[in-house]
């Protein structure tokens, strides 16, 4: 089975500090994404990589940066972080899309909460 | 700009048929996929797209219509289990770029 992890179910940060969220898969797949979901917004993509160093900018990258050394590993950073920060954070991976389709599979997601 | 459109709730008794429509328009179009997320979930795959017409997964359908820029998901003989949130993901790039639609809330009622 595909497993997608991420570093932590909930998470709790003061304004400014520096947030590190991690995920990991063991599927071998070569994209992988960063989702933050809000009430009523669906889920946004932050930023995505379909390659080890790559990196590419999403819908919301503002505030935002990403990590991709690894294949497996997509760490999500928040520089500064700051209250509208506060959200529901979703990784996902997914083979890369030559086939006719590329389910991507979703890790637990980290509540995270800037106070 | 890129948008996807679906109804924000839909309310059904179990064994009703409930469809669930999406409207999209993106700069890119490769397919229509359609997620399941639990109430703290993670959501996952059920079905995709790619050509118009009708695909089956056992109670569930999927339709899609490129003309329309259109599709839907039917979720037959409803069960409580079923209870959840759907979403609509438009695949925008070759290499498996999803877009999202904001989601239908499905409530099974008994």
């Amino acid at each position: 089975d595909v497993k997608v992890t991420q570093s932590s179910r909930y998470l709790v940060k003061r304004t400014g500090e520096k947030v590190f969220l991690e995920c990991v898969q063991d599927m071998d797949h070569e994209n992988m994404f960063w989702y933050r979901q809000d009430p009523g917004l669906g889920l946004r993509l932050i930023y995505f990589s379909y390659d080890v160093k790559m990196k590419e900018k999403g819908d919301i990258p503002e505030g935002y940066s990403v990590s991709r050394e690894k294949k497996e590993r997509f760490s999500l950073i928040l520089e500064s972080a700051s209250t509208n920060q506060t959200s529901m954070y979703l990784c996902a991976s997914s083979p890369q899309g030559r086939g006719p389709y590329n389910e991507q599979f979703f890790g637990p997601g980290t509540r995270l909460t800037v106070l | 700009g890129q948008s996807l459109e679906q109804p924000s709730e839909v309310t059904a008794v179990e064994g009703a048929i409930v469809q669930i429509n999406c409207t999209y328009q993106t700069s890119g179009f490769y397919g229509l996929s359609w997620y399941q997320q639990h109430d703290g979930g993670a959501p996952t795959f059920l079905s995709y797209n790619a050509l118009d017409g009708l695909e089956e997964t056992g109670r569930f359908s999927s339709f899609l219509s490129r003309s329309d820029s259109y599709g839907y998901l039917l979720l037959q003989e409803l069960q409580m289990k079923d209870s959840a949130s759907y979403f609509c993901a438009v695949r925008s790039d070759s290499w498996g770029k999803l877009q999202f639609g904001a989601g239908t809330q499905v409530v099974v009622t008994p």
